[in-house]
């Protein structure tokens, strides 16, 4: 246990759903962070919150949207997703904010496979 | 660019040998990181390097780190079974860049 947990860990949807994924951290971190593991790449960084604002969008498509509420809460909105999304995704959080960026805890992540 | 790069990709060794991983990148930078993940599981943090020649050692796994070099070395001692998993480093550019990770096999 690392202190994140992420909502669903599996799911399962179609091009045409919308689901949303969810993140929580128990730390007292001021960051947290998207990430997608694909088979055969390496970890991709999406989207990357400090103090709840959106420091960091990697050149993400439209249909992933991020929502961060509070600085313990981290939501990444899914609709219109392609069968190439399909992957884990992984939480983090880490102590520092903005400028600073240092060590990372994951959460168990979030198996998504689109049909 | 930033790249980190691991060698080897995908390392198979038997119990009780010793080998070390290998993680090279681009820019420099003195904050490194190593984690583990096992299979369908989430990232553990392993080690966290900060500074040239770093040195952190937990169990049978060692790790360092050499900035002038732009190099990090883990090193595992007298491998187990239970140590199979993928090893990743990230390297911190402002952010964490990761390597494409290290899938170690431990054979009886």
């Amino acid at each position: 246990e690392t202190g994140v947990t992420q909502t669903p860990r599996h799911l399962v949807m179609g091009m045409t759903n919308k689901k949303s994924l969810k993140c929580e951290q128990h730390l007292g971190h001021n960051a947290m962070y998207w990430y997608k593991q694909s088979a055969k790449k390496p970890l991709e960084l999406m989207f990357v919150y400090s103090l709840e604002e959106r420091v960091e969008n990697n050149s993400v498509p439209s249909r992933f949207s991020p929502e961060c509420p509070n600085s313990s809460h981290l939501f990444l909105h899914l609709h219109t997703l392609q069968p190439e999304d399909s992957a884990l995704y992984l939480c983090a959080s880490s102590p520092k904010g903005r400028n600073s960026y240092n060590e990372q805890f994951f959460g168990p992540g979030t198996r998504l496979t689109v049909l | 660019e930033l790249k980190v790069e691991q060698n080897p990709l995908f390392l198979s060794m038997q119990e009780g040998k010793n080998y070390t991983i290998y993680c090279n990148y681009s820019t420099t930078s003195d904050r490194l990181y190593w984690y583990r993940q096992d299979p369908g599981k989430s990232l553990e943090s392993l080690f966290v390097l900060l500074s040239n020649g770093a040195v952190k050692q937990e169990g049978r796994l060692m790790a360092s780190l050499d900035t002038k070099a732009r190099l990090s070395t883990l090193h595992i001692t007298a491998a187990v079974h239970d140590l199979s998993a993928t090893y990743f480093c990230a390297v911190e550019f402002g952010k964490l860049v990761f390597g494409k990770g290290t899938k170690l096999t431990v054979n009886p």
